[in-house]
């Protein structure tokens, strides 16, 4: 069954403390992103990577840490120097060169108190 | 100006309605097209995806782009109850091996009435 897994669902954290957040896929894409989403705000990029071992900031990469060592695989780290953590992450995957549409994984609720 | 912009609404219509949804853009290097369904709490699903001007079709839903006026819709023909959720519209310039980005509107809600 192929697709984009994201891990957990919800996600509660105290403020101060780090988490990292999962998206996995299946679909042999090559390319991955990480968006963050705010009630009246939108899709706003965090990071993004083409290839393995490579990423590149969004607009709001403040705050946040990626890696992509596998293929399938491109965590997201929320570190404790972001300011307002608390949002829906949504991970989302792209074919490859040449294909412009992206899919989305189910998103992770994170909140911060 | 911001690059596409995208009426919040919300949008309320009784079911079988025909809905308009609209997206305007600035940058006139977009040509690729696409609109995207996110039901509440869950990842966007990619519905429509379009390149250049024209229309496409697939069911109820008719993507139309004018890239003349910078102006891409989506018709939703006999709109049902389930239909009822945010469309996101999204667009990319074409780029030759560069980061192959999408720009998004901010999305309209839309609730189908029974």
């Amino acid at each position: 069954d192929g697709g984009i897994t994201q891990s957990p669902k919800y996600l509660f954290r105290k403020e101060g403390q780090n988490v990292t957040l999962s998206c996995e896929q299946n679909l042999n894409h090559d390319a991955m992103y990480w968006y963050r989403q705010d009630p009246g705000q939108g899709l706003r990029l965090i990071y993004y990577s083409q290839i393995v071992n490579d990423f590149q900031k969004g607009d709001i990469a403040e705050g946040y840490s990626v890696s992509r060592e596998k293929k399938e695989s491109f965590p997201l780290t929320v570190t404790s120097a972001q300011k307002n953590p608390t949002a829906f992450y949504l991970c989302a995957t792209r074919p490859g060169t040449g294909r412009y549409e992206q899919y989305f994984g189910p998103g992770t609720r994170l909140t911060v108190t | 100006q911001k690059e596409v912009e995208q009426d919040p609404g919300p949008l309320s219509v009784p079911e079988g309605a025909i809905v308009s949804l609209n997206c305007t853009y600035s940058n006139s290097a977009f040509q690729y097209f696409m609109w995207y369904r996110q039901y509440s709490r869950k990842g966007p699903e990619l519905l429509m995806y379009t390149y250049s001007s024209g229309n496409k079709e697939d069911g109820r839903f008719t993507a139309q782009v004018d890239k003349s006026s910078k102006y891409i819709s989506l018709f939703i023909r006999d709109s049902q109850p389930s239909d009822s959720a945010t469309y996101l519209c999204a667009m990319s310039p074409r780029r030759q091996g560069g980061s192959e980005k999408l720009v998004f509107g901010k999305g309209t809600k839309l609730t189908v009435n029974p």
